[in-house]
């Protein structure tokens, strides 16, 4: 089944650390998001890419990094510089025909410990 | 600056009821307004979308509403079920451009028996 592949579904991070969550996908589209979502809040954009080997700062960038050296693959990096990153974070990607909008991953829990 | 409000931020309804959400926008570009459905825990589950051409798009129990003119769409949920209880997405993108979308902050909706 095509689908949007996060990992893993929790994760602890302990205080200066760097943790890289992963999102893949099968579905062949060509733009990748990164979403955190904070308790009974909305989403935030982090990062998105639109093509392999180009990504763009969303509205809360700092403190993250991602790569997009394949076109399945986008993963996430919290680094130490994210002074708060307990959240459920949210990988979504977009195909060409905009009728179908985004689909989502089932989101990575990270807690700091 | 928020692309798209989005209210109520709660909603209860009993069982067998409409349930109501409410969006509105200001950007005229916008021609894409899905809505998502999203369960605690889970990636938010694309739910009905609407193009400006038409006022009103009907999938089941869910319709959207779309008034072009006001700049605003709603959902109508007929018939709440205790199962509807999620938290509910308006969003728009526009065509051209990073095409990607906004979303509104969410309404908790509550159904109880």
């Amino acid at each position: 089944d095509g689908g949007i592949t996060q990992s893993p579904k929790y994760l602890f991070r302990k205080e200066g650390q760097n943790v890289t969550l992963s999102c893949e996908q099968n579905l062949n589209h060509d733009a990748m998001y990164w979403y955190r979502q904070d308790p009974g809040q909305g989403l935030r954009l982090i990062y998105y890419s639109q093509i392999v080997n180009d990504f763009q700062k969303g509205d809360i960038a700092e403190g993250y990094s991602v790569s997009r050296e394949k076109k399945e693959s986008f993963p996430l990096t919290v680094t130490s510089a994210q002074k708060n990153p307990t959240a459920f974070y949210l990988c979504a990607s977009r195909g060409r025909d905009r009728n179908y909008g985004y689909t989502f991953g089932s989101g990575t829990r990270l807690t700091v410990v | 600056q928020q692309q798209v409000k989005q209210s109520p931020q709660s909603l209860i309804v009993q069982k067998g009821g409409i349930s109501i959400i409410n969006c509105a926008y200001e950007n005229t570009a916008f021609d894409y307004f899905p809505w998502y459905q999203q369960f605690p825990g889970k990636g938010p589950a694309l739910l009905i979308a609407i193009r400006p051409d038409v006022s009103e798009k009907k999938e089941g129990r869910f319709t959207i509403s779309f008034n072009k003119s006001a700049k605003q769409f709603s959902l109508h949920i007929m018939d709440s079920q205790p199962g509807d209880s999620a938290t509910y997405f308006c969003a728009a993108s526009a065509l051209g451009g990073a095409n990607n979308l906004f979303f509104g902050t969410g309404t908790r909706l509550t159904v109880i028996p």
